[in-house]
């Protein structure tokens, strides 16, 4: 069936460094989302890419759509405690439904 | 998120024993799905609901049964029959007819079966 692999499942930084997750697929994406969750709680979404080679930026996030639509990445520049969590790629579907990747979990070391 | 209520936020359960998770929404929205979360893993899905009176089987449906006989409602039943049934559960809800088809989470139940 369908799958995202999301790579690496742990990483561990000290907080001013930077952190990347991926997220590949065998498949074409229609589209992929990108989600974070504190610890205890749950994910929220961050956004949502659909063009091929689309980049997006939120303030220290850049998220990237690879041009084939087969990969993406989520760039964190200059970690704070704050980015602490668990980020989750998900390729969605026109009926809603969302097949997502293992996720990534980032600590951050003050 | 706002707008998605799942309660209790800890449930603890006798193995044998059928228990329901309830989750409601006051979003408005037409879709809804049931998550399965264990550590260190990802979000497995179970069952979703894309309008009322009909929904579909995820990928781990075995063990869980829903119902969707109102908008605002998605109960699921975690079976006796599920072989391993303690797990973070997550709620969410979507409007698939938006542009952006994000989902909305609500705040989960851990279940503890012994």
């Amino acid at each position: 069936g369908q799958q995202v692999m999301q790579i690496p499942q742990y990483q561990h930084v000290q907080e001013g460094e930077d952190f990347t997750t991926y997220c590949n697929s065998s498949t074409t994406l229609s589209n992929i989302q990108w989600y974070k969750q504190r610890p205890g709680g749950h994910p929220v979404f961050l956004i949502q890419l659909v063009k091929s080679g689309e980049v997006k930026k939120q303030k220290r996030l850049t998220f990237q759509f690879g041009e084939a639509k087969k990969n993406s990445s989520l760039h964190i520049t200059a970690t704070q405690t704050t980015d602490v969590g668990t980020y989750f790629c998900a390729e969605g579907f026109n009926t809603g439904k969302l097949i997502f990747g293992q996720g990534t979990t980032l600590q951050v070391k003050p | 998120d706002g707008g998605i209520t799942q309660s209790p936020k800890y449930l603890f359960r006798k193995e044998g024993q059928n228990v329901t998770l309830s989750c409601e929404q006051n979003l408005n929205h037409d879709a809804m799905y049931w998550y399965r979360q264990d550590p260190g893993q990802g979000l497995r899905l179970i069952y979703y609901s894309q309008i009322v009176n009909d929904f579909q089987k995820g990928d781990i449906a075995e063990g869980y049964s829903v119902s969707r006989e109102k908008k605002e409602s998605f109960p699921l039943t975690v079976t006796s029959a599920q072989k391993n049934p303690t797990a973070f559960y997550l709620c969410a809800s979507s409007a698939p007819t938006s542009g952006t088809i994000r989902q909305y989470f609500g705040p989960g139940t851990r279940l503890t079966v012994t």
